[in-house]
């Protein structure tokens, strides 16, 4: 099965200060996802990238950046970060049997 | 990317058969239905996967009808450990380039003793 890590599972952080959350996959996938998931909210699609370099927005991207500069790496950043981006955030990689495989997941508080 | 429906949440008790359906009317021809379980805490982690028909393993069944616009996860006898968050994924998953994955609510199946 695909592998996929993320860097950090708690994180407390600033308000104003740029996060960096990475995630790596261990296979040669193209398509990889970032969600945030909030309490009676669900997960909320973030960004995500179908190739290296290529990044396109998901429904909730106001406020966040990404980076893709490696197929097995795909980076969230928060350029600025501010107390309603609390959340827990999950980082996918879409194997192409159509399983996605989810990492652990990044708890960020923002103070 | 078809929209999905589901119940929000279900009750059940342990040993029973549990069947959680999905609303996919706009499914496409390509599209094909993924389940997710999600326990809290946890990134979600796949299920079952079907196009049409019965698909069967180890810990689910999934009853696609012919027209595909709805489709059934059926987990049986359920035990306490059943209890999480349900999703269906609806998704021309196997093609590659552009895929956006959207998720929808899901249904929070609570087992009880």
């Amino acid at each position: 099965d695909v592998k996929v890590t993320q860097s950090s599972r708690y994180l407390v952080k600033r308000t104003g200060e740029k996060v960096f959350l990475e995630c790596v996959q261990d296979m040669d996938h193209e398509n990889m996802f970032w969600y945030r998931q909030d309490p009676g909210l669900g997960l909320r699609l973030i960004y995500f990238s179908y190739d290296v370099k290529m990044k396109e927005k998901g429904d909730i991207p106001e406020g966040y950046s990404v980076s893709r500069e490696k197929k097995e790496r795909f980076s969230l950043i928060l350029e600025s970060a501010s107390t309603n981006q609390t959340s827990m955030y999950l980082c996918a990689a879409l194997k192409n049997t159509g399983e996605l495989f989810f990492g652990e997941g990044s708890r960020l508080t923002v103070l | 990317l078809a929209k999905t429906t589901q119940p929000i949440s279900m009750d059940s008790y342990e040993g029973q058969e549990v069947n959680i359906t999905c609303s996919h009317n706009n499914i496409a021809t390509n599209d094909y239905i993924t389940w997710y379980q999600q326990f809290p805490s946890q990134g979600p982690r796949f299920i079952i996967q079907g196009y049409k028909t019965k698909v069967t393993n180890e810990v689910a069944s999934l009853f696609i009808p012919a027209d595909r616009k709805s489709s059934t996860l059926s987990l049986p006898r359920v035990s306490l450990s059943d209890t999480a968050v349900y999703y269906c994924l609806v998704g021309d998953f196997r093609n590659t380039g552009f895929q956006k994955l959207v998720f929808g609510t899901g249904t929070r199946l609570l087992v009880s003793p």
